[in-house]
């Protein structure tokens, strides 16, 4: 399974836009980048995931590089609640089990 | 349509006892997949599963450990003889097949064992 790289730890302040980085240099051509995350004692929980063209939805925006070697998930304005570890896992065309790594723990400010 | 159940939310067993531990998918869902998060840590995948079938179990300890989706009804990770080092949270998550849509997690269960 490819492998993704993410900072450990990211800060933010409330209402500013927020940029979570993911590296994937290994990214085959037949792998989906989703983004997760997971709040305080929940589940995990989607968020996106694209193949190679920018995705836009209700909670997010995801930015891949041409590449495809990295992308970015963007999200637009902080909230409080939006405090959490978020990953990004590559996932093969057929589906199958998704690879959790040690994700960005977000921080937001008020 | 509810998500994924997961039950009970919070388990206690003592040393030794069987630990049995259920998910229900959402439904239309064929695809279900086992995580395990101990304190501080990441989220670890153990096993996949459709109906009536193990996918893949490359995340699965050798021993005490087994699951299973019957044709009917939930699916079922088993414990045997619990040990301390079990504890954690114990994720289920489902997806429908074929496809490569968002996995929906359910809410897991907290085993604890004293």
């Amino acid at each position: 399974d490819a492998k993704t790289t993410q900072p450990n730890s990211m800060e933010s302040n409330e209402e500013e836009p927020v940029h979570l980085p993911c590296n994937h240099s290994t990214i085959s051509g037949t792998d989906y980048i989703h983004w997760y995350r997971q709040l305080p004692s929940q589940g995990p929980e989607y968020v996106i995931h694209g193949l190679t063209s920018n995705v836009n939805n209700r909670m997010a925006s995801l930015a891949i590089a041409e590449d495809r070697k990295s992308s970015t998930l963007i999200l637009h304005r902080a909230t409080l609640r939006d405090a959490a570890v978020y990953y990004c896992i590559l996932r093969r065309n057929q589906g199958g089990k998704l690879i959790f790594g040690q994700g960005t723990e977000l921080s937001v400010k008020p | 349509n509810a998500g994924v159940m997961q039950n009970p939310r919070h388990l206690v067993r003592r040393r030794g006892q069987e630990a049995r531990l259920r998910c229900s998918p959402m439904k239309g869902h064929s695809h279900v997949y086992w995580y395990r998060q101990l304190p501080e840590e990441g989220l670890k995948f153990m096993v996949y599963l459709q109906k009536e079938n193990i996918i893949d179990e490359s995340g699965m300890p050798k021993e005490r450990f087994s699951a299973e989706f019957p044709k009917e009804g939930p699916s079922i990770l088993r414990i045997q003889q619990v040990v301390r080092g079990d504890s954690a949270a114990y994720f289920c998550a489902s997806s429908p097949a074929g496809t490569v849509t968002e996995a929906f997690f359910g809410q897991g269960t907290r085993l604890t064992v004293v």
